[in-house]
C-alpha cells in the first residue's frame, strides 16, 4: 500500500479539466511544500511536471497547474489533449527519516 | 540535455544481490544528487535512494538494511546493489536526478526528480 493515497482512475473528454487528488498526512504533504508530480506514459522515462507543489519545469505547458490544501495535493489539467493520457505520480517529502514517498498512481483516459 | 541509462543484469537469483549501473552522458554527475527508483509489477513507484556526488546517502528506510548507492565521478556513474533479493524485487528500475534550481543563494534542490532514465527490468527468479 501506497503512502499516499491516489484515486485509481480519471477520466476526462478533450477540451475539458480534470482534477487528481494526492492525499497524505502531516509527516508528508501536510508538513512540506515539497510535492511533486509525474506524467508516465507506460514503458517510457517518467516526466517531471510539477514540483514543490505549484512549480512547472521549463517546457511544461501551463495546462498543468498544482495545488495544496492542508494533506491533499492537488494536479489540475485544463484543455485535455489525447496525449495526455497517462499514469500521474504524486510524491512528498516526509522528513528526514521517510524522506520521499509516493502515491500509488492515477490512470488518466481522455 | 543529460541523460541516464541504466545498466545491468535482467535476471538476478533469489537470495543473491541486484546490481545495477547508471550512466550520465552529456552532462557532469558532479554538483548534483542522483536517485533510484523502481515501479514493481502492477504497482506505483517506490523511492530507493539517494546518492550526492560526493558520496553521501539517503535509503528508504524499508530497504536500507540491503541497499548500498554508490557513485564513480571518474566513470560518471552511480550504481545501486540490493542484498538477498526475493521475488518481490522484480520491478523495473529508474535512475533518476533530483532536480535543481538557480537562486542568489546558490544551487537549489528540489524535491523531484527532472531527469529519468527508461528504466531496466529486473527479475527475481530461480
Amino acid at each position: 500500500q501506497s503512502a499516499l493515497t491516489q484515486p485509481r482512475s480519471v477520466s476526462g473528454s478533450a477540451g475539458q479539466s480534470v482534477t487528481i487528488s494526492c492525499t497524505g498526512t502531516s509527516i508528508d504533504v501536510g508538513g512540506y511544500d515539497y510535492v511533486s508530480w509525474y506524467q508516465h506514459h507506460p514503458g517510457k522515462a517518467p516526466k517531471l511536471i510539477i514540483y514543490d507543489v505549484t512549480n512547472r519545469p521549463s517546457g511544461v505547458p501551463d495546462r498543468f497547474s498544482g495545488s495544496k490544501s492542508g494533506k491533499t495535493a492537488s494536479l489540475t489539467i485544463s484543455g485535455l489533449q489525447a496525449e495526455d493520457e497517462a499514469d500521474y505520480y504524486c510524491c512528498s517529502y516526509a522528513g528526514t527519516y521517510l524522506y520521499l514517498v509516493f502515491g500509488g498512481g492515477t490512470r488518466l483516459t481522455v | 540535455q543529460v541523460q541516464l541509462q541504466e545498466s545491468g543484469p535482467g535476471l538476478v537469483k533469489p537470495s543473491e544481490t541486484l546490481s545495477l549501473t547508471c550512466t550520465v552522458s552529456d552532462g557532469s554527475i558532479s554538483g548534483y544528487y542522483w536517485s533510484w527508483i523502481r515501479q514493481s509489477p502492477g504497482k506505483g513507484l517506490e523511492w530507493i535512494g539517494f546518492v550526492y556526488y560526493t558520496g553521501s546517502t539517503n535509503y528508504n528506510p524499508s530497504l536500507k538494511s540491503r541497499v548500498t548507492i554508490s557513485v564513480d565521478t571518474s566513470k560518471n556513474q552511480f550504481s545501486l546493489r540490493l542484498n538477498s533479493v526475493t521475488a518481490a524485487d522484480t520491478a523495473v528500475y529508474h535512475c533518476a536526478r533530483r532536480g535543481s534550481t538557480s537562486s542568489p543563494d546558490g544551487a537549489y534542490f528540489y524535491y523531484g526528480m527532472d531527469v529519468w532514465g527508461q528504466g531496466t527490468t529486473v527479475t527475481v527468479s530461480s
